[in-house]
């Protein structure tokens, strides 16, 4: 069966240090990779999409990798933030010619001072 | 201001009254979406829509129906609510499945 994991429920890392958070899918073929953040009892807003071709792409202090063969996107936040403290999820399309998008669960990110 | 608004933010209501949670986005998007979101179980899509007159089910649709008559809105129809039907419920709107998604504030709704 299809399956999202976002490998932690929650991450506690400290202010200034880089958050890295994984997106692992099994029996998908997305052709894009979708990050979000939420924040408490509030819409998720998006942040970046990356296509199945490209590795990497980044955006001020946020990078987003891409890895077709071990099935996997890395989200990295470098320079931290208090501000920064929230979940993240990231979503992708069932398959190709689906318009059904999937949601990871999420992994909260705790930035402590 | 470019927006997806969704009415009520908030309901109480008990259960089998039928009740609908309206949606309307203004950035003449085509693909409309709802979802459901639980503690522990995430963010699951309910219902899409890629256009006028164009729906189909999500990963949880049972309990639930939709319409989109106009580009413009798509409303959550709850026929029989139910206590397991109690979630916090996203509207969102994009050009397309795979493009940035934008979400409404939320509904929380509560079923006794």
């Amino acid at each position: 069966s299809q399956k999202i994991e976002q490998n932690s429920e929650a991450l506690n890392i400290q202010e200034g240090k880089t958050a890295t958070l994984t997106c692992n899918y099994t029996n998908y073929s997305p052709a894009y990779l979708q990050w979000y953040r939420q924040d408490p009892g509030r819409g998720p807003v998006f942040l970046l999409l990356i296509r199945e071709n490209e590795k990497e792409k980044r955006k001020e202090r946020l990078k987003v990798t891409f890895d077709t063969t071990l099935k996997q996107s890395l989200f990295h936040i470098t320079a931290s933030q208090p501000a920064d403290s929230a979940t993240y999820l990231c979503a992708l399309l069932s398959g190709a010619g689906s318009y059904q998008l999937t949601f990871g669960k999420g992994t909260k990110l705790s930035v402590i001072p | 201001e470019a927006q997806v608004t969704q009415n009520p933010r908030y309901l109480i209501t008990v259960t089998g009254k039928k009740l609908t949670v309206t949606c309307s986005q203004n950035m003449n998007h085509e693909y409309m979406s709802w979802y459901r979101q639980d503690p522990g179980l995430g963010l699951r899509q309910i219902y899409y829509s890629m256009n006028v007159e164009v729906t189909d089910k999500g990963d949880v649709p049972e309990g639930y129906k939709v319409s989109r008559k106009e580009k413009r809105n798509f409303p959550l129809i709850l026929e029989s609510p139910s206590p397991n039907q109690t979630s916090l419920y996203f509207c969102a709107s994009s050009f397309r499945p795979a493009g940035e998604q934008f979400f409404g504030p939320g509904t929380r709704l509560t079923v006794l």
